[in-house]
């Protein structure tokens, strides 16, 4: 079955320095999601980007993809404060139409 | 903005009770999703629903598990005897239509303590 490892397991930044998160996966997908979750809430659709784009932006967001890695990556530049909470990803398989969601980042952005 | 409502948003109950958890999907979203995430852990899939009958499910939806859409609007998770591995906060999602490629979108989450 799908599983997602990500990394860091944590990651600490500045106001301001970029952050990047990194997914990687092992079976075939049709497209690979982002979400970010604040303690003890609900989870939040960041992005998406489909198994055939490689890149994709939204605001301070960009999300890559290598299909031939099995991995993807998100960027939040300019970090702020507020982005202080635990970002997954999570994929669908080809085929399917649940989402199999990684282990997370727990990010801390230090004001 | 339409959005995925959750409730509880909080249930404490005893190991063996029952347990209804309930959702209201996005009103013409058509396929729906129960998560279940333990503290600390990743979110876990747990079924998926369809045209009025399940079209996925996990290992770790058994028996002990149950999904109705009693009506136009809700979608229950059922937990016929809770034991204290199920606490957890359970997350509810839907989306529009057959196309994989659009999001889901989650509910704020129930969260159920077993004692």
């Amino acid at each position: 079955s799908q599983q997602g490892e990500e990394d860091p397991q944590a990651l600490s930044i500045q106001e301001g320095e970029n952050a990047t998160m990194n997914c990687s996966y092992k079976t075939s997908i049709n497209n690979l999601q982002w979400y970010r979750q604040n303690s003890g809430r609900g989870l939040v659709h960041l992005i998406l980007i489909r198994s055939n784009e490689r890149e994709k932006h939204s605001g301070r967001l960009r999300v890559t993809l290598d299909t031939s890695k099995k991995s993807s990556s998100l960027l939040i530049t300019a970090s702020r404060a507020a982005d202080t909470a635990s970002y997954f990803c999570a994929t669908v398989e080809t085929g399917a139409n649940n989402l199999f969601f990684g282990t997370g980042t727990r990010l801390t952005v230090i004001p | 903005e339409p959005e995925v409502t959750q409730t509880p948003s909080h249930q404490v109950t005893q190991m063996g009770q029952e347990v209804i958890l309930r959702c209201v999907p996005i009103s013409n979203h058509l396929y729906f999703y129960w998560y279940r995430q333990i503290l600390g852990q990743k979110v876990e899939f747990l079924v998926s629903f369809y045209n009025n009958e399940i079209s996925e499910k996990s290992e770790i939806f058994d028996d002990q598990f149950s999904v109705e859409r009693p009506d136009g609007s809700n979608f229950t998770l059922k937990i016929r005897s809770t034991k204290l591995e199920d606490s957890a906060m359970y997350f509810c999602a839907s989306r529009g239509d057959a196309l994989s490629y659009n999001e889901q979108f989650f509910g704020p989450g129930t969260r159920l303590t077993v004692l």
